[in-house]
């Protein structure tokens, strides 16, 4: 089965870029959506983007000046890149892989979910 | 404030059915069965538990069910167990950015 793993620092220094990668393991990233999403501590889940196997992507409106999704088929990995970061920015951060139909896609579920990483931002 | 509106807390007695409301509008529930479900436990990942208003993906009781009516969805959990006690989370694809909406999530509690 599917399994998904965040890697990269867990703490970052304001105004920094914040990088994180997804290793997808048990399957192939090819045919499929994949996802960002955060979770302040204490607070509820915001979607942050989404890239297709071939590149495409979807971002947050309220993120996307800042947001930038990339894949990697070669290594199965995705990651994702936040820059000038902010003390609101600290949340743990999920990878997953989207359920979608049609193009341009309909998301339909998010499923399975990587164990999430927490990110602090701090100097 | 999120896109989606949920009840911050739900709670019921073991055995007992409770039943979690997710209201959007026109451009998201109201027009698409896109509307998923997730389970999350404290520290834990978030767990698909219904997709596309109400199929259960294999592996999910079928003490959890989905439905919709209008620009709200709803999930019931029927014959409440002390394990269901985790927040609850619905999504749902909006044509406003073609990506997805978030409700605020709900605390299920087990009296």
């Amino acid at each position: 089965q599917v399994q998904l793993q965040e890697s990269g620092p867990g703490l970052v220094k304001p105004s920094e870029t914040l990088s994180l990668t997804c290793t997808v393991s048990g399957g192939s990233i090819s045919s499929y959506y994949w996802s960002w999403i955060r979770q302040p501590p204490g607070k509820g889940l915001e979607y942050i983007g989404y890239i297709s196997y071939s590149g495409g992507t979807n971002y947050n409106p309220s993120l996307s000046s800042r947001v930038t999704i990339s894949v990697d088929t070669s290594k199965n990995q995705f990651s994702l890149k936040l820059s000038s970061v902010t003390a609101a920015d600290t949340a743990v951060y999920y990878c997953a892989r989207l359920g979608t139909r049609g193009v341009p896609p309909a998301i339909l579920w998010f499923g399975p979910w990587g164990q999430g990483t927490l990110v602090s931002v701090s100097s | 404030q999120s896109a989606l509106t949920q009840p911050a807390s739900v709670s019921g007695s073991p055995g007992q059915s409770i039943t979690i409301s997710c209201t959007g509008s026109s451009s998201d529930v109201g027009s698409y069965n896109y509307v998923s479900w997730y389970q999350q436990y404290p520290g834990k990942a978030p767990k698909l538990m219904i997709y596309e208003v109400g199929n259960r993906p294999s592996g999910v009781p079928d003490r959890f069910s989905g439905s919709k009516s209008g620009n709200t969805a709803s999930l019931t959990i029927s014959g409440l167990q002390a394990e269901d006690e985790a927040d609850y989370y619905c999504i749902s694809y909006t044509s406003r950015s073609s990506s997805v909406v978030f409700g605020g999530g709900t605390k299920v509690t087990v009296l």
